[in-house]
């Protein structure tokens, strides 16, 4: 299967903390995206790392990349009570199908 | 830029039953999703249309489920007859052609009893 799995399944936090999720993956992939779901509603895309890249920022988030380990970190600084939410990683594969094949998800909860 | 719609939001339906989804994209998004949702568990791709024309269909249960993009435009999603395990949440998502990133629409819950 191309399905990545996140860990830890489920994360709960204090307000101000950071969160690090982590996405492990099995085939060779185009790049890796993260998303966001609030309970209820659709997702909401984060941040695109591509296969050649090893370090992105956005705002508060920091992703990783390693290819050889198939694995991918997302790191939230500063957490918010708005940040509660799932957080699933998405391969995009490598036929160019811009097809994504997303992972189980990490359910974030921070108290404030 | 208005995003991408669906409807309706909620259905509940008994199984062996049908129903239809109904998804306008992103005006100009070539390409079109379709995605199923269990609770507890990611997104899993139904289909894939690139205008008017099916890319990828390999994970839709075709025995029931059926879908169109008839204009290249709006889509929509069958399910026919519905079984108990058909329960989920269909999202459905576009994108520009060449651009990776996904729009997703908020998604239409489905309980089948």
């Amino acid at each position: 299967s191309q399905q990545g799995e996140e860990d830890p399944q489920a994360l709960s936090i204090q307000e101000g903390e950071n969160a690090t999720m982590n996405c492990s993956y099995k085939t060779s992939i185009n790049n890796l995206q993260w998303y966001r779901q609030n309970s209820g509603r659709g997702l909401v895309h984060l941040i695109l790392i591509r296969s050649n890249e090893r370090e992105k920022h956005s705002g508060r988030l920091r992703v990783t990349l390693d290819t050889s380990k198939k694995s991918s970190s997302l790191l939230i600084t500063a957490s918010r009570a708005a940040d509660t939410a799932s957080y699933f990683c998405a391969t995009g594969d490598q036929t160019g199908a811009n097809n994504l094949f997303f992972g189980t998800g990490t359910r974030l909860t921070v108290i404030p | 830029e208005a995003g991408v719609a669906q409807s309706p939001r909620y259905k509940i339906i008994e199984k062996r039953q049908s129903v239809a989804f109904w998804c306008n994209p992103i005006s100009g998004h070539a390409t079109l999703y379709w995605y199923q949702q269990i609770l507890g568990q990611g997104p899993k791709l139904l289909i894939q249309f690139q205008n008017n024309g099916v890319v990828d269909d390999s994970q839709l249960p075709k025995d029931r489920f059926s879908a169109e993009r008839l204009k290249g435009v709006d889509s929509t999603l069958k399910i026919q007859p519905a079984k108990l395990e058909d329960s989920a949440v269909y999202l459905c998502a576009s994108i520009l052609s060449g651009n990776d990133e996904q729009y997703f629409g908020p998604g239409t819950r489905l309980t089948v009893t």
